[in-house]
């Protein structure tokens, strides 16, 4: 069965400190994955698409990568503003192409 | 502003009523998709539409129907409703059909539903 699983469920940094969130997959037929974020009671907003492992991309603080079971997302040097639920979903040909969604990491960063 | 749109932002009703959520789509988007967010199932994949047709069904009940009319604009209808259909429903839009590449979806603010 296809599953994303995202590690932690809740992360809590200072303004500054820099770290990794994960997003793990079991699907067959990787199209792509793809990163949101989502502020509480907003709908999720596109950050990354990523379709092969190796592949990274950047955008201000943030960093994500892609290896054959599972993706990070970097934020470095983080702000208060970067707080807020972080969702990984993925594409694959046996879900007939529809996202399947990690539960998401809460993020907290700290002033 | 992603540029979808949803409306109505709230919605208070009760159990056994019936109703209706509106989406537009971002310009130029031909796919429409309809997703529901509770606090112990996050995101749900109900139903997509691509050009006035029905393309995909998720975990969207019976009770639960959609359709996309030839502006593109969709409707979520909702009826016989239970305290468990709490929940954000989302919509979100993409130029394509859900296998294509570079056809990232960009979601609406959403409609919070609460059944009393």
């Amino acid at each position: 069965e296809d599953q994303v699983t995202q590690s932690p469920e809740a992360l809590r940094l200072q303004e500054g400190e820099s770290s990794s969130l994960n997003c793990s997959y079991t699907v067959s037929g990787l199209r792509g994955l793809f990163w949101y974020r989502q502020d509480p009671g907003k709908g999720p907003e596109f950050l990354f698409t990523l379709y092969s492992a190796g592949e990274e991309k950047e955008k201000e603080r943030l960093k994500a990568t892609l290896t054959k079971k599972e993706s990070f997302l970097h934020i470095t040097a983080p702000k208060p503003e970067d707080s807020a639920t972080y969702l990984c979903a993925v594409q694959a040909g046996d879900s007939n192409y529809q996202l399947i969604w990690g539960a998401g990491t809460k993020l907290i960063i700290k002033p | 502003d992603s540029g979808v749109t949803q409306t109505p932002k709230h919605l208070i009703t009760a159990t056994g009523q019936r109703v209706t959520l509106r989406c537009s789509p971002r310009s130029g988007d031909l796919s429409v998709y309809w997703y529901q967010q509770s606090l112990d199932q996050g995101l749900q994949f109900l139903i997509q539409y691509y050009n006035g047709e029905e393309r995909a069904k998720g975990n969207i009940l019976e009770r639960f129907s959609a359709q996309q009319f030839p502006d593109l604009h969709s409707e979520l209808n909702l009826s016989s409703l239970e305290l468990g259909d709490s929940a954000l429903y989302f919509c979100a839009s993409s130029v394509g059909l859900a296998g294509d590449l570079y056809n990232e979806q960009f979601f609406g603010p959403g409609t919070r539903l609460t059944v009393l």
